[in-house]
Parts: structure tokens; sequence; C-alpha cells
């Protein structure tokens, strides 16, 4: 069945240090969401990228979409403490209704 | 406004006990996902539906598991004769519909219901 892999699965940096976190599905996807779960909470959308190659920038984050719409990747710039949760990919196929959740990168951040 | 509710927040149940979860969407909201999340998981899917019908129940486990949504609105998940296993937090979300070409709108989660089963 269709698999959403997710890597790294933990990240620690120095406060101001950048993060990235990758995603890849075993199929190609109709589109692709991002969400933040902040520890102790629920899931709470980020983004959703639709079309091959599409880069979209919320403030310090960047979310790229690969051409071959299999592949994601969420870019921080200079994190903030208010960054720490853990960031989930999940991802759609054509024709099918359910999300299927990446394993998260949990980002850890030293003040 | 009102998000997604869940209730209750905590559960705990003796093997082999049948438990009820309940998630009250966000109003308007027409489509309603129920997902699991183990510790260090991401959640994981276990039906869909679109108003009152079950469009996608390809993610309950085996046939202990059991959701409605009579009026298309609130849900409820059923687990029959629980297992140690089947504990996890039981996440519901809503959205506000399905997007054109089948791509979904954002995904409205709840805080939803541990089950611990003892």
């Amino acid at each position: 069945g269709q698999q959403v892999m997710q890597i790294p699965q933990y990240q620690h940096v120095q406060e101001g240090e950048d993060f990235t976190t990758y995603c890849n599905s075993s199929t190609t996807l109709s589109n692709i969401q991002w969400y933040k779960q902040r520890p102790g909470g629920h899931p709470v959308f980020l983004i959703q990228l639709v079309k091959s190659g599409e880069v979209k920038k919320q403030k310090r984050l960047t979310f790229q979409f690969g051409e071959a719409k299999k592949n994601s990747s969420l870019h921080i710039t200079a994190t903030q403490t208010t960054d720490v949760g853990t960031y989930f990919c999940a991802g759609q196929v054509q024709g099918a209704q359910k999300l299927v959740f990446g394993q998260g990168t949990r980002l850890t951040i030293n003040p | 406004g009102a998000g997604v509710s869940q209730t209750p927040s905590n559960k705990v149940t003796e093997k082999g006990k049948y438990v009820e979860l309940r998630c009250d969407p966000i109003s308007g909201h027409t489509a309603l996902y129920w997902y699991r999340q183990s510790l260090g998981q991401g959640p994981e899917f276990l039906i869909y539906f679109q108003g009152t019908g079950a469009a996608d129940d390809s993610g309950l486990p085996n046939d202990r598991f059991f959701a409605v949504r009579p009026e298309g609105s609130v849900s409820t998940l059923k687990i029959q004769r629980t297992e140690r296993g089947d504990s996890a937090v039981y996440l519901c979300a809503s959205s506000l519909r399905q997007g054109a070409f089948g791509g979904y709108n954002e995904q409205f989660f709840g805080p939803g219901t541990r089950l611990t089963v003892l």
C-alpha cells in the first residue's frame, strides 16, 4: 500500500540555525499537506501543495513539492523556540480519499 | 468559532470492554475523518465520512471497529472487545468539503481521545 516516509525522525538545533525535513512517497501524489503538532497538542494544518515543482513560502517556512510529485520538503530559516514541535507531511493519491501521514520529524531547539 | 471537539478526553477501560468515542465537527463541515495516533508516530487513517455515509473505511483495522455519523454531523467511533493494542490517541478531523479534482481542503483536528486499555 501507499507509504510516506519522513526523515530525519529527530532534529535538534541551536536557535537561529536552519532546519529541513524531507518527505518521500512510494506513489505519485495528487497533493501533499504539511501539519505541525506541538507537544501535547493536535496536528495543525500549515499548507497544501498541489502542482508539480510548486514552492510556497510562509514567513521563515519554505515548502517544496517535487517535480515527480513523490517528494516534498519543509525548510525553516533561522529557527525560533516557537518552532518546536513535530512536523508531518501527509499525502493523497488521485482517486483515494484518505491522507497518509509520514511518521513526522520532531524538532527541538536549544535557546 | 468552535473547533472540533472530542469526548471524552481520556478513557481508561479494561481488556474486552466496549467503548464509544465521540466527535463533534466544525459546524457546516461535511467531511469527517477518524485517525489513530500511537506515541512517536503520525496519525493513521481509519475512516472518512462525506455527509452521513462512510466513503472510505479502508483504514479500520478489523471488524471490532465501527463508526457512524447518522445525521451528517456528530460521529461516534465504536470499539468492541478492546485489546491492549488499541491503546492510542484517537483523533477526529473535519473539513469544509472535498476540493475540486479530489483535492482536500485543510483538515481541522480535534484534541483527541486518549484511550488506555488495561
